[in-house]
């Protein structure tokens, strides 16, 4: 069964404007961990931002945040402010236990001029 | 080197051929992983090795992957008798000990290979 979804797989966003991008995953495990990672043309993976199962506070770094929802299991990534170095493909990814990572499909986001 | 390095960027070889991949992590992390990505697919994982715990081989897609790490130093990832469906671009990552959960992967460049 998928754990990770990524349910869109290319977006398009104005510059300047907000864009989110969706995540569902699937665990029983109380204890996971949810990842962005970004994925420009050049294949470097960049990790963005971090949401721990037991944060109570919605995970935000710089133009990123995280709507995490827990009881949809959902992961919403937000970028504010969209600039066309935000063009790229973006993971969601899980980790349940140490040696359990598992990444979406991605998202291709296109930032238009 | 401050970062995750993989050797070679690119590889081809001719099918049945064996290959090797090479991964050094940052110094100090303990944890380090092996991922396959085909052309236009997310990660695929493969093993993750923790200090000197056996890893966790369950991700391999089959007994021609082979992966061996010394200590919390540098990794191989052995494909033998390569087919063309190993083509892909494989990628290494590392991140502290302690707390799993929360430790971000760093990634590696990553190897392009390419099975001909």
């Amino acid at each position: 069964a998928q754990k990770i979804t990524q349910t869109q797989p290319g977006m398009f966003v104005q510059e300047k404007e907000a864009v989110t991008l969706d995540c569902t995953y699937d665990t029983s495990d109380p204890s996971y961990g949810l990842f962005w990672y970004k994925q420009p043309s050049s294949g470097e993976m960049i990790f963005l931002i971090y949401q721990g199962s037991y944060d109570q506070q919605n995970a935000t770094e710089g133009r990123y945040s995280l709507n995490f929802q827990k009881a949809r299991k959902s992961a919403n990534l937000v970028i504010s402010a969209s600039q066309l170095g935000d063009s790229a493909m973006y993971f969601c990814a899980m980790r349940e236990g140490p040696d359990d990572m598992r990444f979406g499909a991605g998202t291709r986001l296109t930032v238009k001029p | 080197g401050a970062g995750v390095s993989q050797s070679p960027s690119n590889k081809v070889t001719e099918k049945g051929k064996d290959v090797e991949l090479r991964c050094d992590p940052i110094s100090g992390h303990t944890a380090l992983y092996w991922y396959r990505q085909r052309l236009g697919q997310g990660l695929e994982f493969l093993i993750y090795f923790q200090g000197n715990s056996a890893p966790d081989k369950s991700g391999l897609p089959s007994d021609r992957f082979s992966a061996e790490r010394t200590g919390e130093s540098v990794s191989t990832l052995t494909i033998q008798r390569t087919q063309q469906e190993d083509s892909a671009v494989y990628l290494c990552a590392s991140s502290l000990g302690g707390d799993p959960m929360g430790n971000e992967q760093f990634f590696g460049p990553g190897t392009r290979l390419t099975v001909l």
